[in-house]
Formats: C-alpha cells, sequence, structure tokens
C-alpha cells in the first residue's frame, strides 16, 4: 500500500480564498483523522471518521472548517473562507481499529497570505 | 481527560552519546494505549512504537528503547549511541479504550551534532 495519500503538497492562497485539501487513507482502514500542527498548539485534532461518519468535530475551530468523507478512499476538509491564521501543516491520518497505531500522510503545508 | 507532557523542549547531544526523551501522561482509563512518532526534517510524522496498559515489559528495537512505567505514570524513549539521523521531533501520544484519536504530546526536538 502506498500509505496515506495527501494532497496538495504545499497550498498558498489569498485571505478569503476557499481551500481544499484532500486525504486518501489506506486502504481498510476504518478511521481517519485530520490534524492541524502548529509551533502555538503543537498536533490538534480537527474531526475523524469512522466508517465514513463523522463522530466527533470538536475541534474543527470555526464554521469555517467543514470535513466530508463521501467513500472509504476519500476525504477533503475545507477551509472557505481562508484567513492568515489557518496557515498551519494539516494532516491526515489513518488507522484500521479503535486502540491501533495511526499512520500519517506527508501533511499538506498551507500558507495563508 | 486524557494528557501527554513532553517536558523537554528541545535537547542536543553529540554523536554517540545516549539520550533520553521523557512522557508523562495522565488518564483515569484502566486500559490506554501509549505511542510514540518520530518527525524528521522532511515533515512527516512517523510511527515508532505502540504499547498497552497491561504490558510494561521494556522493549528494545536496535539503539532504540522504551521504558514504561505506570507507577509513575512515564513512557520514556532511549536513544543509545545517537546519530546524526536520529536528529528531529519525537511526539508521544495517548489514546483511552473507547476513545479513538490519539492525543500528543507538544513534542522533543532532539539535536544530534556530529
Amino acid at each position: 500500500d502506498a500509505g496515506v495519500i495527501q494532497s496538495p503538497r504545499h497550498e498558498v492562497t489569498e485571505m478569503g480564498q476557499e481551500v481544499t485539501l484532500r486525504c486518501k487513507p489506506i486502504s481498510g482502514h476504518d478511521y481517519l483523522f485530520w490534524y492541524r500542527q502548529t509551533m502555538m498548539r503543537g498536533l490538534e485534532l480537527l474531526i475523524y471518521f469512522n466508517n465514513n461518519v463523522p463522530i466527533d468535530d470538536s475541534g474543527m475551530p470555526e464554521d469555517r472548517f467543514s470535513a466530508k468523507m463521501p467513500n472509504a478512499s476519500f476525504s477533503t476538509l475545507k477551509i472557505q473562507p481562508s484567513e492568515p491564521r489557518d496557515s498551519a501543516v494539516y494532516f491526515c491520518a489513518s488507522k484500521w481499529e479503535e486502540n491501533t497505531e495511526a499512520f500519517f500522510g506527508q501533511g499538506t503545508r498551507l500558507t495563508v497570505v | 481527560a486524557q494528557k501527554v507532557t513532553q517536558a523537554q523542549t528541545e535537547i542536543s547531544v553529540v554523536e554517540k552519546e545516549d539520550v533520553t526523551l521523557d512522557c508523562v501522561y495522565e488518564t483515569r482509563d484502566t486500559t490506554y494505549y501509549l505511542f510514540w512518532y518520530k518527525q524528521p526534517p522532511s515533515g512527516e510524522l512517523v510511527f515508532l512504537i505502540r504499547r498497552n496498559s497491561f504490558d510494561e515489559q521494556n522493549e528494545i528495537s536496535g539503539r532504540y528503547s522504551w521504558n514504561f512505567q505506570k507507577s509513575t505514570s512515564s513512557f520514556n524513549f532511549t536513544i543509545t549511541a545517537s546519530q546524526v539521523v536520529d536528529s528531529a521531533v519525537y511526539f508521544c501520544a495517548l489514546s483511552e479504550k473507547g476513545n479513538t484519536p490519539l492525543v500528543f504530546g507538544k513534542g522533543t526536538r532532539l539535536s544530534v551534532i556530529a
């Protein structure tokens, strides 16, 4: 398996624009997570899915953030409108079952100017 | 609530020295899982180890070893004979049974100098 695949790897956008981050989890993994990494806050969970269903989105910072998982092999994280404080590295991760290790994608470095 | 503390923000050692990265966790559950991840300068997060709360045996994998002590709620990571390639940020993480997401510490940045 190729591992968790995220795209794009880098994104630079202007404030106010819509940004969509994409993730393909490892095949057969039932759980998918979106994390955000910043210097100030470290790695923080934004949302996670089990069998394509959102389970906990309490980490989503504002209504500007939304995430979907239309099928087992694809998820998106959308920010609309984007703001400079959204600049961070966004990681997608997946895992097989509840208490196993999570495998991370390479991340998307988002810069909002 | 679950919490992971990595008190060492940055550590710098000379190549071939041994180094221990500390991890202290808080949980109310009796069943939980602990993890270590490595984030090299390239940025990806690499899984290193997973331990469950019922297995307190120390583990060794090459130059890496882990010391799990429930009495002190610690899960420390030692690198023996460090190498420049060990330079990275290391994260300790915790998940409780029935609470799926991993909660991460703030990480320890290790610099190994040649």
